[in-house]
């Protein structure tokens, strides 16, 4: 089955740009949507289809995809921004939702 | 602004069966993906399988082909889901989310209205 890989922690100073990956095969190939969830609440969408942000979602999130990495990037951090940050794919060859195993951001 | 409200927690004996609901208000229900998603304490998400009101049609993640039953009633823009012969490790919290944009052939939209989570406990 498909596996999409992302590093347990990232630790960022406030201000600073944060950076997630999300490593899958050939994932370049799909689309990739990424997820903000705060303690104790519901994910919430912060990129879909690689790179566009739904509305409300600060210029700040941005997202990219290429080859075996799709990444999104937090940039000039916020103590706000300090939740857990889940990618995730559909991998038609299964017909399956997949989603990363997930990145913590602690903001220093 | 659409929303999906669920059902409350639920406490529940190994070998029984949890059904939950997820009811939308405030737009339109049937032309729209609904999916179900669950996260154990401490752990990632994981799909369970997904409803498209407007055809009927429910479908399931391999782990979990058996046990769970995705239904929708289009009259009251309600999902269900249903899983059974519960088990300590089905302990989770217990999220339907929907599509994007409407069901368009292709199942690559994202998640972008999610419940509120219902949480699931399975103990004797």
């Amino acid at each position: 089955s498909y596996v999409l890989t992302q590093p347990p922690s990232v630790s960022v100073a406030p201000g600073k740009t944060a950076r997630i990956t999300c490593g899958g095969n050939n994932i370049g190939s799909k689309s990739v949507h990424w997820y903000q969830q705060k303690p104790g609440q519901a994910p919430v969408l912060v990129i879909y289809y690689d790179s566009d942000r739904p509305s409300g979602i600060p210029e700040r999130f941005s997202g990219s995809n290429s080859g075996n990495t799709a990444t999104l990037t937090i940039s000039r951090v916020e103590a706000g921004d300090e939740a857990d940050y889940y990618c995730q794919v559909w991998d038609s060859s299964s017909d399956l939702y997949v989603f990363g195993t997930g990145t913590k951001v602690t903001v220093l | 602004q659409v929303q999906l409200v669920q059902s409350g927690a639920e406490v529940k004996k190994p070998g029984s069966s949890v059904k939950v609901s997820c009811k939308a208000s405030g737009g339109t229900f049937s032309s729209y993906t609904i999916s179900w998603v669950r996260q154990a304490p401490g752990q990632g998400l994981e799909w369970m399988g997904r409803i498209i009101p407007i055809l009927g049609i429910a479908n399931y993640a391999q782990k979990f082909q058996g046990r769970v039953t995705i239904t929708a009633d289009k009259s009251t823009s309600t999902a269900y889901m249903e899983l059974s012969s519960l088990r300590s490790e089905d302990t989770a919290v217990y999220y339907c989310a929907r599509d994007r944009g409407p069901y368009s052939g292709s199942h690559d939209d994202a998640f972008d209205i999610w419940g509120q989570g219902t949480m699931v406990t399975v103990s004797s």
